[in-house]
């Protein structure tokens, strides 16, 4: 069964510092969307993309975030200089176009711990 | 999207059946219900879409009434496995451009 990857699983960096989450979504889907889950928190909606443009964001996604879609297959969201609040887990979602309901498909996530 | 209102946990045995009750008290004409299980430390899955009546797949039941203002999504014969958070979602019925997660339900199933 086709899955959604991400990658890394889990990463560590310093507040200030750029991090790059990087997915591979389902290769015939074209909804992409990006989450984040603060331990024991709910799952909170960031940005979602579609032909190649940000369709909707969050209050959550400021302008220290970025998605891009550079090569076709990969889908990646950076945030900028991170800060302490921003160690979350990230999931990486996609969803096809043809699909008969809201059915996205959620990859394992990265853990980003930021100290 | 309209808000949705569940408990916050809920107590099972194996092999009963679990019923999850959400309230969207101002649901659109174009809302679905559409449910995601969560383990920890994974990525929500989906399980269940409908309107209104009731839906069946392999997994559950969703049941609508009429007026729509709630749901229920029944799991039959649960197992330790079905141990997670499970949210109710007032999504467009193709999906839209933003989904909104509640706190959802942590279904705890003991032996």
């Amino acid at each position: 069964e086709p899955e959604v990857t991400q990658t890394p699983s889990h990463q560590v960096t310093q507040m200030g510092q750029e991090v790059i989450l990087r997915c591979v979504p389902i290769s015939n889907h074209l909804y992409f969307y990006w989450y984040r889950q603060i331990l024991g928190q709910k799952v909170e909606f960031l940005v979602s993309f579609y032909n190649n443009e940000i369709s909707e964001k969050s209050e959550i996604f400021d302008d220290q975030f970025s998605v891009e879609r550079p090569d076709g297959s990969n889908f990646t969201l950076k945030i900028r200089s991170t800060k302490l609040e921003d160690s979350a887990m990230y999931f990486c979602a996609s969803r096809t176009s043809g699909s008969k309901s809201d059915e996205q498909y959620f990859g394992p996530g990265t853990r980003l711990t930021v100290t | 999207l309209a808000k949705t209102t569940q408990p916050i946990s809920m107590d099972s045995y194996e092999g009963q059946e679990v019923n999850i009750t959400c309230s969207h008290n101002n649901i659109a004409t174009n809302d679905y219900i559409t449910w995601y299980q969560q383990f920890p430390s994974q990525g929500p899955r989906f399980i269940i879409q409908g309107y209104k009546t009731k839906v069946t797949n392999e997994v559950a039941s969703l049941f609508i009434p009429a007026d729509r203002k709630s749901s229920t999504l029944s799991l039959p014969r649960v197992s330790l496995s079905d141990t997670a958070v499970y949210y109710c979602l007032a999504t467009l019925r193709t999906g839209g451009f933003k989904t909104i997660f509640g706190a959802g339900t942590r279904l705890f199933v003991k032996a």
